[in-house]
């Protein structure tokens, strides 16, 4: 079945990089996407990565895929306070079907 | 251009009412998910619309249902409700390819059961 996971915290100086780290399941994983959530919001989608590649960037946001071990990160450059939010990863399978199996989120905190 | 519009943005009802919720997609999109948080167990899926068709559903009971209308927008309902239904409601929005890969979420139904 399917199955993301992700820590739950994480704490940053101001002006650090921050790390964002995910596992998944399910080796059918198509694509994989970051979104971001702050307090009283819907989800604003981040950047996302198709299973065929193992490097995106987009300015201050990399993201790595491994897909051998299943593993998706994603690095904010020059992490700033409005960075502070919750980070999901997200999976979609192949196939028409719009699914997506979110992690549990981590909550990042960036400290001034 | 406009983006995902969820109304309204807050309800509160009474256990054993019934509620429905309404989600407007980007102009264009035809594809509509249903999404429910809750601290407990985070985002889950409850259905997809295509062109007022189900096209994918969740597991979750029956008195959660859905609709979609010709305009792309949906309704999702949900009846006999109870307390472990509050929850933020998500609807996202997409594209009509299955290759497109973004899928736009709105700010969501904040809906309390008493």
């Amino acid at each position: 079945g399917e199955d993301v996971e992700q820590s739950l915290f994480l704490s940053v100086r101001e002006g650090d990089s921050s790390v964002i780290n995910c596992t998944y399941t399910d080796s059918s994983s198509t694509y994989l996407y970051w979104y971001k959530q702050e307090p009283g919001a819907g989800l604003q989608l981040l950047t996302y990565i198709f299973s065929n590649m193992d490097m995106k960037q987009d300015q201050r946001l990399t993201v790595l895929l491994n897909k051998k071990d299943k593993h998706l990160s994603l690095r904010i450059a020059d992490t700033q306070t409005g960075d502070s939010a919750i980070y999901f990863c997200a999976e979609r399978t192949s196939g028409s079907a719009r699914q997506l199996t979110f992690g549990s989120g981590t909550q990042l905190t960036v400290l001034p | 251009k406009a983006g995902v519009t969820q109304t309204p943005r807050y309800l509160i009802k009474t256990r054993g009412q019934q509620v429905t919720l309404s989600c407007s997609p980007i102009s264009g999109h035809r594809s509509v998910s249903w999404y429910q948080q809750t601290p407990g167990q985070g985002l889950q899926f409850l259905f997809e619309y295509f062109s007022e068709t189900q096209r994918n559903k969740g597991n979750f009971p029956g008195r959660f249902s859905g609709r979609q209308f010709s305009n792309s927008r949906s309704e999702m309902n949900v009846s006999t409700l109870e307390l472990g239904d509050s929850a933020l409601y998500l609807c996202a929005s997409s594209s009509t390819g299955t290759d497109n890969t973004e899928a736009f979420f709105g700010q969501g139904t904040r809906l309390t059961v008493v």
